[in-house]
């Protein structure tokens, strides 16, 4: 299987401060078949990226997402309140699907 | 607006079974494949099983495969999680999700805990 490794597991920042958060998988995706998503406390994971940089449909656009290959990066350009959570890559592009293990955003 | 409303989770002895249900709405159920994802306590997100759009195609991680089944009735907009064999580390948030690649929209979830 395709693992994904996301780093740091923590992010401390402030709000109006850049997050670049990192995801590597231990294959190769062909055709950038990876996404990430948000999860708030207490609710379920919310899609932001599809196709490793096209932002899913109601996302703002502070948020980005660039890679390819086996390293993929989700930038946040400038963190909301709303944007603390915890973040996760995810592969579709071979069975069975992955995540990574998580990136959490926290109020510095 | 899309809406997953799974049901039929709950407490169950180890070695026991749990059918689970998602009920969707909003959007063309039988062009649409379905997901179920789980999240155990303090943890990650786990892919349990996908099921294509008509039914015929249906995929599993091999650690899954044979315990659970996943099955969907695209007549109720519907689809169903039949989980057998239950052990302590199946306990979870079992979410619903619209999607088999990217996972696009998901249900609020439904906690199934795996206890004596």
């Amino acid at each position: 299987e395709n693992a994904l490794t996301q780093s740091p597991g923590t992010l401390s920042l402030s709000p109006g401060e850049r997050a670049t958060l990192s995801c590597r998988a231990s294959q190769i995706i062909s055709s950038r078949n990876l996404a990430w998503y948000q999860q708030r406390p207490g609710q379920a994971p919310r899609l932001l990226i599809i196709g490793a940089s096209s932002r899913a449909a109601g996302i703002p656009e502070r948020f980005s997402g660039s890679g390819s290959g086996t390293d993929f990066t989700l930038t946040v350009s400038s963190l909301e309140p709303e944007d603390f959570a915890v973040y996760y890559c995810q592969q579709y592009d071979t069975s069975p699907l992955t995540f990574g293990g998580g990136t959490k955003v926290e109020i510095k | 607006e899309v809406q997953l409303l799974e049901s039929g989770g709950g407490l169950v002895q180890p070695g026991g079974s749990l059918r689970l249900s998602c009920a969707a709405s909003g959007f063309a159920f039988d062009e649409n494949a379905m997901s179920w994802v789980r999240q155990a306590p303090g943890r990650g997100l786990d892919w349990v099983s996908s099921i294509g759009a008509a039914g015929g195609s249906r995929y599993y991680p091999d650690s899954l495969r044979g315990r659970f089944i996943i099955s969907r009735d695209n007549f109720k907009n519907t689809v169903y999680l039949q989980m057998n064999g239950l052990r302590a580390d199946d306990t979870a948030v079992y979410y619903c999700v619209q999607g088999r690649g990217p996972l696009e929209s998901w249900g609020q979830g439904t906690l199934v805990t795996v206890s004596s």
